[in-house]
């Protein structure tokens, strides 16, 4: 029983297209999170919901659209792909914006060609 | 700017002997220090968590030292073994950010047998 999934786990496309990642949690958590980790290992939060409420928008390109449709999951979907997009794409949800593990996804490597 | 700043960024380390990591921030508000382990192609994972109230938290063979005054936090292996091969993320959070972790940039230890 896979508590957050993602999918797909692997993405190559080109660039320019439009493209969406899936997650859902069955942790029945209320807050879900995407995480973006670069070529360097670097993770660094996108985007965080609390009963579907946006929380935390980091400064991401608007091109990068999260939707909540209900808590147990968090779509990203992505317009206007661009090399730089290319990344491992973490999914992750915490019960409570303030309670102190969150439980990750195994990723979705997303490769711009 | 990077709010947690941790080293090595890559270590090396015998079957049998310690490891140690090291993080070190400026933020004071800062007041949730967890660590968290990431093995090729997963999520990364929660491995342990320390708050500023203790200068010592272990858990197995795991240990995070934490000096309040110097602003510093370490997380120590003992009898590290070829199965602990893997990235470590330090990280913190802090009080209202709406569970923003700020993360280091990563360790990548290896455990030679």
């Amino acid at each position: 029983d896979t508590a957050v999934s993602q999918t797909p786990k692997y993405l190559v496309t080109q660039m320019g297209n439009d493209k969406s990642i899936k997650c859902e949690q069955n942790l029945g958590h209320d807050t879900m999170y995407w995480y973006k980790q670069d070529s360097k290992k670097f993770l660094k939060i996108m985007f965080s919901y609390n009963n579907k409420e946006l929380i935390i928008n980091e400064t991401v390109p608007n091109r990068f659209s999260p939707k909540s449709p209900d808590k147990a999951h968090l779509n990203l979907h992505i317009n206007s792909l661009e090399l730089g997009d290319s990344a491992v794409y973490f999914c992750a949800s915490s019960q409570g914006l303030m309670n102190t593990e969150a439980f990750f996804g195994q990723g979705t490597r997303l490769t711009v060609v | 700017q990077q709010q947690v700043k941790q080293s090595p960024q890559s270590l090396i380390v015998q079957k049998g002997g310690i490891s140690i990591i090291n993080c070190a921030y400026e933020n004071t508000a800062f007041d949730y220090f967890p660590w968290y382990q990431q093995f090729p192609g997963k999520g990364p994972a929660l491995l342990i968590a320390i708050r500023p109230d203790v200068s010592e938290k272990k858990e197995g063979r795991f240990t995070i030292s934490f000096n309040k005054s110097a602003k510093q936090f370490s997380l120590h292996i003992m009898d590290s073994q070829p199965g602990d091969s893997a990235t470590y993320f330090c990280a913190a959070l802090a009080r209202g950010s709406n569970y923003k972790l700020t993360f280091g940039k990563g360790t990548l230890l290896t455990v030679n047998p």
